[in-house]
Parts: C-alpha cells; structure tokens; sequence
C-alpha cells in the first residue's frame, strides 16, 4: 500500500462515454500527477498539479481534462475518446525536496480500453 | 530536449550473479536521480533514490551516481527471479522539484 489510491482499477468504455478517473492521496503531499503507459511504451508525463495549481500539461488532447480540487484529490475526465487512448493510466504523489524528498509514489493505475 | 537514456535490453543475468543496470541524463544540473521497478501489468515502485555522488546502498541494492560523467546506475546483488521486471531510471527536471523525467526502462531476465 503506498497511500495513493485509484480507482477504478479497470474501465471499459465507449468513444462516446463520458467518465472519470479518481485518484486520492493518503500522504500529505502536495504535488500530484497523471502519467499515461501505453503497452511496451514508456510513461509518458500528461499533467502536474502543485498545491492544487496547474503546473503542466504536456500537450494533452483536450479530450482529458484533469480537475485538482484539493491536494490530495485528482481526478481525470474523459470525453469521446479514441481506442489508441488505451492504457493505463497512473496517479503519483510527491512532496517537495526541502519537506523530505522528491519522491514520487504510484497508485495501482487504471487499466481503460477504448471500444 | 532533456533526455534519460537507458538500454532496453533485455539484460539476462544468471540467479546469484550481479545484475548492473546503467543510465544516462543530459540536464547537467540535476539533483534528484530515482530507480524504480516495475512488474508486467504493474505500477512503478521506488527501488532506491540517490541526490549525491557516489554509493548508496539498501540491503542488496547499491546505487552509484556520478554527477561529472551524467551516469548513474544500480548494482542488484545476488539476482533473484522475482528481480525479473523492468527497471526505471528517473531524473528531475532542473529547476524542478515536481517534475522527473522517466527513462525507457531495461527489462532485466534473471535466469534460475
């Protein structure tokens, strides 16, 4: 258990669904992100949310919007989607250097597929 | 364009052996350098984390980081199986601690 939390674990939907990805922080951090892994591909870096700001978005298409309300609370909205969008999908957590390192910690993921 | 270079392998290694896993960054003024591992299906979790030159180690896990040549890398002693997976170098962005870039992994096979 590393005190980030997803869910759910796997979604199955439609190019026209609309859902979302939750992910909740149990750490007391203050920076959260959304990384994408397609299968056999790197992790690729899709937003960073620092004490709830914005602080990147990696030219995401904006049919993934992210909604940070709160530090220890991220969520990812997804809309019309396309089938290469199929991946898992990873929330991390870090607190700053100075607090104690900048170590990032990983949710389970989600497993989406696009039909 | 900030880079985190890894050989992707696969590097198999006999059960018991040393297992040496090798990285490469180009942002010269990088502070924070991370090993994770991560299992087929699997997230990535934190093998070792190292922010000075040299050695550090953690049971039979040895990071070694030279800032000057840009290398870090990571020593598994005494391979087991279950070290089967890939492993994951990471480096901050510099002038950012939220930010760490992830390199392509090397899968590593330990032969029983």
């Amino acid at each position: 258990e590393t005190g980030v939390t997803q869910t759910p674990r796997h979604l199955v939907m439609g190019m026209t669904n609309k859902k979302s990805l939750k992910c909740e922080q149990h750490l007391g951090h203050n920076a959260m992100y959304w990384y994408k892994q397609s299968a056999k591909k790197p992790l690729e870096l899709m937003f960073v949310y620092n004490f709830k700001e914005q602080t990147e978005n990696n030219s995401v298409p904006s049919r993934f919007s992210p909604e940070c309300p709160n530090s220890s609370h991220l969520f990812l909205h997804l809309h019309t989607l396309q089938p290469e969008d199929s991946a898992l999908y990873l929330c991390a957590s870090s607190q700053d250097r100075a607090s104690g390192g900048n170590i990032q910690y990983f949710g389970a993921g989600t497993r989406l597929s696009v039909l | 364009q900030k880079e985190v270079e890894q050989n992707s392998g696969p590097l198999s290694v006999p059960e018991g052996a040393i297992a040496s896993l090798n990285c490469t960054y180009s942002d010269r003024g990088s502070q924070s350098f991370f090993w994770y591992r991560q299992y087929s299906g699997k997230s990535p979790e934190l093998i070792m984390s190292i922010y000075s030159n040299g050695d550090k180690e953690d049971g039979r896990f040895t990071a070694q980081l030279n800032k000057a040549s840009q290398y870090v890398s990571l020593l598994i002693r005494d391979s087991q199986p279950s070290d089967s997976a890939t492993y994951l170098c990471a480096v901050n962005e510099l002038g950012r601690d939220d930010k760490i870039i992830f390199g392509k992994g090397t899968r590593l096979h330990i032969l029983p």
